[in-house]
């Protein structure tokens, strides 16, 4: 089954103690991202990546950090969580999101709180 | 600066009734226009992807409209059901040439009920 599978998909963590969200695809897909998600205020892209070992930022990067070794694999770090960062957390993939037919797949969220 | 609003925020209607959402938005250039269903605590699921000449396109019950000219689109629910109970995301993409980037509305929070 093709999907979109992170982990954990609830964590409960303290201020400063480093944690990574791990994602993960099944569909081949060259296009990667991480958003977060807040009351009010949408899905907020954090980074993104568009092949192995190419990320950008998003329009919410602070303190976080994201690899791409694999093209399956793309874990969101958190090096010192703050309670600002306590949201819902979604990864998605995609063929590519340009084309009419760029399908944006998504996981089903990580939600994470840090006290 | 690129902004997609959704209206309503939230929305009740009996299960059989339909309603619209509508979704207005200032992208500039426009790639296409997505709208999602969001299920609580569940990640976002795709209902339909429109480029700029796509007037309207449907997915079962759910008809989406564009007009390109005016920046506004709108899905249309027929025979509403219990299970369209949900958030519905406008999302619009940008071509910026090397990649695309999304602008995601805020959503409507659609419950249906007996």
């Amino acid at each position: 089954e093709a999907q979109v599978t992170q982990n954990p998909r609830y964590l409960i963590t303290v201020t400063g103690k480093k944690l990574t969200v791990t994602c993960s695809q099944n569909m081949n897909h060259e296009y990667m991202s991480w958003y977060r998600q807040d009351p009010g205020l949408g899905l907020r892209q954090i980074y993104y990546s568009m092949n192995v070992e190419v990320t950008d930022k998003g329009d919410v990067p602070e303190g976080y950090k994201v690899s791409r070794k694999e093209k399956r694999n793309f874990p969101l770090i958190l090096e010192s969580p703050s309670p600002n960062q306590t949201s819902l957390y979604f990864c998605a993939s995609s063929l590519s999101p340009g084309i009419a037919t760029g399908e944006l797949f998504f996981g089903e969220g990580s939600r994470l709180t840090v006290l | 600066k690129n902004q997609v609003e959704q209206s309503p925020q939230s929305l009740i209607i009996l299960e059989g009734k339909n309603c619209t959402l509508q979704c207005n938005y200032t992208v500039s250039p426009f790639s296409n226009l997505r709208w999602y269903k969001q299920d609580t605590g569940r990640g976002p699921v795709s209902l339909t992807i429109m480029t700029f000449s796509e007037n309207t396109k449907s997915n079962g019950r759910y008809t989406a409209t564009l007009d390109a000219d005016t920046k506004q689109s709108s899905l249309h629910i027929t025979a509403s059901q219990l299970s369209d109970s949900a958030s519905y995301i406008c999302v619009v993409s940008v071509n910026t040439g090397t990649a695309s980037k999304l602008t995601f509305g805020t959503g409507t929070r659609l419950q249906v009920t007996l």
